[in-house]
């Protein structure tokens, strides 16, 4: 059974930080791993989606980086900013039929 | 980009009676419709995963009688909770994919129920 870990549980940093965000899974064999920003009350926003077959997807300060055969990926944020204070998720598709497995999020936030 | 909408966003209701979310793929055409929970704090959980035209599929520990699904057509699904209770207030978020597998899965903005 697939379960998805996020490290660490939350995270508050002072802004200009630049900050990881790990997340580990236990089955290997995925399809695609994503991460997703939540704000409170709101639903998800996709930052990254990476392929099993890639390593690593970049978007502006954000970059995803994929260790598929030792189940890891980490969030890479640059130069952090107050408006990046949010709830970030990854998630795995992994087995049949497109089920996403998410991590319990890492709780992040940035103070000026 | 593709966008999934769901209605209400919030809604509160008293214990025993039944609500109805609705998730609708607004630009594109929804193959498979997946329902979550989220309490507060918590990960999301799949409760459900619904193609159009036929019964939906719940996972393990997920009432099919207390959570009722329909996936009518292919823009719209809709999950009824039936007898609310108390424990069923949660978040409750939608996402909606065009199969094959692998594909992305775009998410609804979610619905906060309520019960009291």
């Amino acid at each position: 059974k697939q379960e998805v870990t996020q490290i660490p549980a939350a995270l508050s940093v002072p802004e200009g930080e630049n900050l990881v965000l790990n997340c580990s899974f236990t089955d290997s064999a995925i399809y695609n791993l994503q991460w997703f920003r939540q704000d409170p009350g709101k639903g998800l926003t996709s930052l990254l989606l990476i392929q099993s077959s890639q390593r690593e997807q970049t978007s502006g300060r954000l970059n995803a980086s994929l260790d598929k055969s030792s189940g890891r990926s980490t969030l890479y944020i640059a130069a952090s900013q107050p408006g990046d204070s949010a709830t970030y998720l990854c998630a795995v598709l992994s087995g049949g039929y497109n089920k996403l497995i998410f991590g319990a999020g890492t709780r992040l936030a940035v103070h000026p | 980009g593709a966008v999934v909408s769901q209605h209400p966003s919030w809604v509160i209701c008293k214990s025993g009676t039944s609500v109805k979310i609705e998730c609708r793929s607004l630009d594109f055409q929804a193959t498979t419709m997946f329902w979550y929970r989220q309490f507060p704090k918590q990960s999301l959980m799949l409760m459900a995963t619904s193609n159009e035209g036929s019964k939906a599929t719940y996972e393990q520990g997920v009432e099919k009688d207390k959570f009722l699904i329909n996936h009518a057509s292919l823009t719209l699904s809709t999950l009824t909770v039936t007898s609310a209770h108390p424990e069923d207030s949660s978040f409750y978020i939608c996402s909606a994919i065009v199969w094959p597998v692998g594909s992305e899965q775009y998410f609804g903005p979610g619905t906060r129920l309520t019960v009291t």
